[in-house]
């Protein structure tokens, strides 16, 4: 168990409004992930941070946003939700002083209406 | 953009069998990964695999590492029910702190 939550673990929404998913970790790893899973497609990365304030884009960011203002905490932004973004999302960190090995979250199934 | 496709897509056998999935890229990888996950759960890792043409197991599991590391593969014997899961495999290369997913393989052995 590395400690990862994710809240909310279900969401239904409608088109045009903004969510926010939250990632919280307790033990300070550094790199901390979203990604999104649909069938057929495996994982996919979204953004994906390497510390407080410091973010990077992965393969399918369009549409969403990410901030950490904190170590623990790392949140996923959809301005403006699409159905097209109904999906489930898996929050993970990386542990360093297990190999590198990434942890993931039990996610949160969004449904965009 | 590197993707990496698995094969079968989808698998359904009888307890007692032998299966392998398979893991293929055109990209080389430093790192091969093969993760299981539940219904209604996160990946869970099951093992790395980091030179070419090693060779892994994990009780009936054995993990293959392409010589070229462009491609692994997962062969499970004697399949149990608790095997049942979505198989899911991930490169890595050194330095870019990603993994690159593969598309899955969804393994249902029945009784």
């Amino acid at each position: 168990d590395a400690g990862i939550t994710q809240s909310p673990r279900h969401k239904v929404t409608e088109t045009g409004t903004p969510v926010t998913l939250r990632c919280h970790q307790t033990e300070n790893h550094r790199y901390m992930y979203w990604y999104r899973q649909d069938p057929g497609h495996g994982l996919r990365l979204i953004h994906y941070s390497y510390g407080v304030k410091d973010t990077d884009k992965g393969e399918v960011s369009d549409g969403y946003s990410v901030s950490r203002s904190k170590t623990e905490d790392f949140l996923l932004t959809l301005e403006s939700a699409t159905s097209s973004q109904t999906s489930v999302y898996f929050c993970a960190i990386k542990d360093s002083g297990r190999g590198d090995t990434q942890y993931f979250g039990p996610g949160t199934r969004l449904t965009v209406l | 953009t590197q993707l990496l496709e698995q094969s079968p897509q989808f698998l359904s056998i009888q307890e007692g069998e032998n299966l392998t999935v398979y893991c293929n890229s055109s990209s080389v990888f430093s790192s091969l990964q093969w993760y299981r996950q539940e219904p209604g759960e996160g990946p869970v890792l099951l093992v790395t695999v980091v030179t070419g043409g090693e060779v892994k197991k994990l009780k009936r599991l054995t993990f293959q590492f392409g010589d070229a590391r462009k491609d692994s593969s997962l062969h499970i014997t004697a399949a149990q029910p608790g095997d049942t899961g979505l198989y899911l495999c991930a490169g890595e290369n050194t330095g870019f702190q990603k993994l690159v997913f593969g598309t899955g393989t969804r393994l249902l052995v029945s009784p």
